[in-house]
């Protein structure tokens, strides 16, 4: 069974420029989650979607973020237009239910923003 | 809000060393804690878990005991191998459910032959 796979692994831009982000969660996985780490500190919570629902998208830094989950399959979230503090790692993560304990994450995709 | 710390790292060990990873979080209500690693090149992974006080948590060694009245939940492995090298992040679940679960900075851990 596949994991949860993110694209790109690293992406290098310019300030100002847009990136998109993708996730394939765990097939079967209602639950799809994003969170952020920058420059090595802790990692934080972006949002989550049940299906293609946002359930709480609390953690959104500002509306330069957009994410999306079409058809409650894979997810995007752009960056739209890119700051240099938005560079760091973005994770996503997939969970069957709400209460099995679990998160499976992906490999993460690295952003630099120059 | 929801808040977790951890020692800072990194912490670099000798093969056969005993690993302590102090980790301590808020007291808001009663959730279930975790600890999850990252290998080198890898996502993050469960490494352990525990849902109530006075749970132990253990894998591959590594064991994490839910301390109420400290607020703790200390990773320790009483040998350490090189293969153990990676990032290890402490972390809260909310209260009632582990859908928003907040993540301490993390600790890199090098264990050297």
């Amino acid at each position: 069974e596949a994991g949860v796979t993110q694209f790109p692994s690293h992406s290098v831009i310019e300030k100002g420029q847009t990136v998109t982000l993708r996730c394939d969660p765990i097939s079967g996985h209602d639950n799809l989650y994003w969170y952020r780490r920058v420059m090595g500190k802790e990692i934080k919570f972006l949002l989550h979607f049940v299906k293609e629902s946002k359930q709480d998208e609390s953690g959104m830094p500002n509306n330069r973020f957009l994410a999306e989950r079409t058809g409650g399959t894979y997810s995007t979230l752009k960056v739209q237009p890119a700051e240099l503090e938005d560079s760091g790692v973005y994770f996503c993560a997939s969970s069957q239910g709400l209460n099995t304990g679990e998160l499976f994450f992906g490999e993460g995709s690295r952003l630099t923003v120059l | 809000g929801n808040s977790v710390t951890q020692m800072e790292g990194p912490v670099t060990l000798s093969e056969e060393a005993f690993l302590t990873i102090n980790c301590t979080y808020t007291a808001t209500g009663y959730p279930s804690l975790f600890w999850y690693v990252q290998y080198p090149g890898e996502g993050l992974q469960l490494l352990l878990k525990a849902t109530k006080a006075d749970d132990k948590g253990s894998n591959k060694g590594f064991e994490a005991t839910y301390r109420k009245e400290t607020t703790s939940f200390h990773l320790e492995k009483g040998s350490v191998q090189v293969s153990d090298s990676a990032v290890y992040f402490c972390a809260r679940g909310n209260s009632g459910g582990y859908q928003k679960v907040t993540f301490g900075t993390g600790t890199k851990l090098q264990v050297i032959p």
